[in-house]
């Protein structure tokens, strides 16, 4: 079974400095492996998605990268703001094309503070 | 404006009496999805569906069942709920390709007592 895990659980940054969140799992046959923010109280909102195929993804500040042999992701979110407090969720979704892909685990997300 | 629709928000019932969550999305998405998320135990699938008939199992489907019947509606049905299952619960969905980022509901919060 795919295990996913978000190192560290929280994360207090000052304004201005750069934002590394990582994401593991432990089987490497994925689909695509996504990356969503949540504020408190609400839905998940999609970040980015890396396909299998991929090596990175980038929107404006944040910039995802996979790599699958080692089973890793990070996000990057360059030049943090207050507005990107919130906590980070990885999600991977399995890649047997028999149509397990459906089958998505959730990492248990980091919480992110950016102080003024 | 494109969305996934769930109702209640908020619901509390009693132990036993059953409960239906809908879940609406106007995107002609072909999957869906539910999950409920916990305090330390992050988000969990419960169920998922890739087309109109076609369900299967999440990780936690225990106590839950769902139906298909068309495109657009994927709702959550708890025979007998009980407290374990309060929990914050989301429904999801997305075209299902490699490509296609997940569009997530803005929760519903339920409370068995």
């Amino acid at each position: 079974k795919q295990e996913v895990t978000q190192i560290p659980a929280a994360l207090s940054v000052p304004e201005g400095e750069n934002l590394v969140l990582n994401c593991s799992f432990t089987d490497s046959a994925i689909y695509n492996l996504q990356w969503f923010r949540q504020d408190p109280g609400k839905g998940l909102t999609s970040l980015l998605l890396i396909q299998s195929s991929q090596r990175e993804q980038t929107s404006g500040r944040l910039n995802a990268s996979l790599d699958k042999s080692s089973g890793r992701s990070t996000l990057y979110i360059a030049a943090s703001q207050p507005g990107d407090s919130a906590t980070y969720l990885c999600a991977v979704s399995g890649g047997d094309l028999n149509g397990s892909w459906g089958k998505l685990q959730f990492g248990a997300g980091t919480q992110v503070v950016v102080t003024p | 404006e494109a969305q996934v629709t769930q109702n209640p928000r908020y619901l509390i019932t009693v132990t036993g009496k059953k409960l239906t969550v809908t879940c609406s999305q106007n995107m002609n998405h072909e999957y869906m999805s539910w999950y409920r998320q916990d305090p330390g135990l992050g988000l969990r699938q419960i169920y998922y569906s890739m087309n109109v008939e076609v369900t299967d199992k999440g990780d936690v489907p225990e106590g839950y069942k769902v139906s298909r019947k068309e495109k657009r509606n994927f709702p959550l049905i708890l025979e007998s709920p009980s407290p374990n299952q309060t929990s914050l619960y989301f429904c999801a969905s997305s075209f299902g390709s490699a490509g296609s980022p997940l569009h997530f509901g803005n929760g519903t919060r339920l409370t068995v007592t």
